[in-house]
């Protein structure tokens, strides 16, 4: 089986920088995905790592360490617009994707 | 521009009456997935086709089933749909090529049960 564990919530204010924890425990592990989606909207990609470290991408940044089952999701210089949920999902062999329950971050003025 | 399509975005039935979501898509990838998302949880998968190859997820139920006539549709139908099955239902792609990671989601069908 595979589990996924993210915060519920995290709050932060515009031009600080939040970082998304995500755990896993899974068998057949292939990659790490990164999605947000706004309220009433599809998901759409952030990042993904496939191997460990970090994977740069404008402001969001994500990283991965296969050792400690362990990665994060980095957003830097938030606007109000990156107000969502972030999903971290974990990659099968088959490539389908096992997704986390999910973190809804705030972001105030 | 290359997108994912699924019609209609809100779909309201009656219990127990046979329901098909239809999900298109002009990007050409050879996989196509079907999740359904309850409120304010996790996406999650049903099933997914590699080209004609259907993958069924393990804790799927059978009244769900789809259908993919062709690279370019897919339908979900919900033989007879129950309270719980209210949803959002995504469809999604992806290429299917080694290193290419992203799934490019559809805007989702909302669906009611009366």
């Amino acid at each position: 089986g595979q589990s996924l564990e993210q915060p519920s919530e995290v709050t932060a204010v515009e031009g600080a920088i939040v970082q998304i924890n995500c755990t896993y425990q899974t068998s057949g592990f292939y990659g790490l995905s990164w999605y947000q989606q706004h309220d009433g909207g599809a998901p759409t990609f952030l990042s993904y790592n496939g191997l460990d470290g970090l994977e740069e991408t404008g402001r969001f940044s994500s990283f991965l360490s296969r050792s400690d089952s362990y990665g994060y999701l980095l957003l830097q210089e938030l606007q109000m617009k990156d107000s969502a949920s972030y999903f971290c999902a974990v990659k099968r062999r088959d490539s389908t994707l096992t997704f986390g329950k999910g973190t809804m971050l705030l972001v105030s003025p | 521009d290359a997108m994912v399509i699924q019609n209609p975005r809100y779909q309201v039935t009656q219990f127990g009456k046979p329901v098909t979501l239809s999900c298109s898509q002009t990007l050409n990838h050879n996989v196509m997935y079907w999740y359904q998302q309850k409120s304010s949880q996790a996406p999650k998968l049903l099933f997914h086709y590699y080209d004609k190859d259907f993958n069924n997820e393990a804790d799927t139920p059978d009244n769900f089933q789809s259908r993919r006539p062709n690279t370019s549709f897919c339908f979900l139908d919900i033989r007879s749909p129950g309270l719980g099955d209210a949803a959002m239902y995504l469809c999604a792609t992806s290429s299917g090529t080694s290193g290419e990671e992203t799934q490019y989601f559809g805007p989702g069908t909302r669906l009611l049960v009366l």
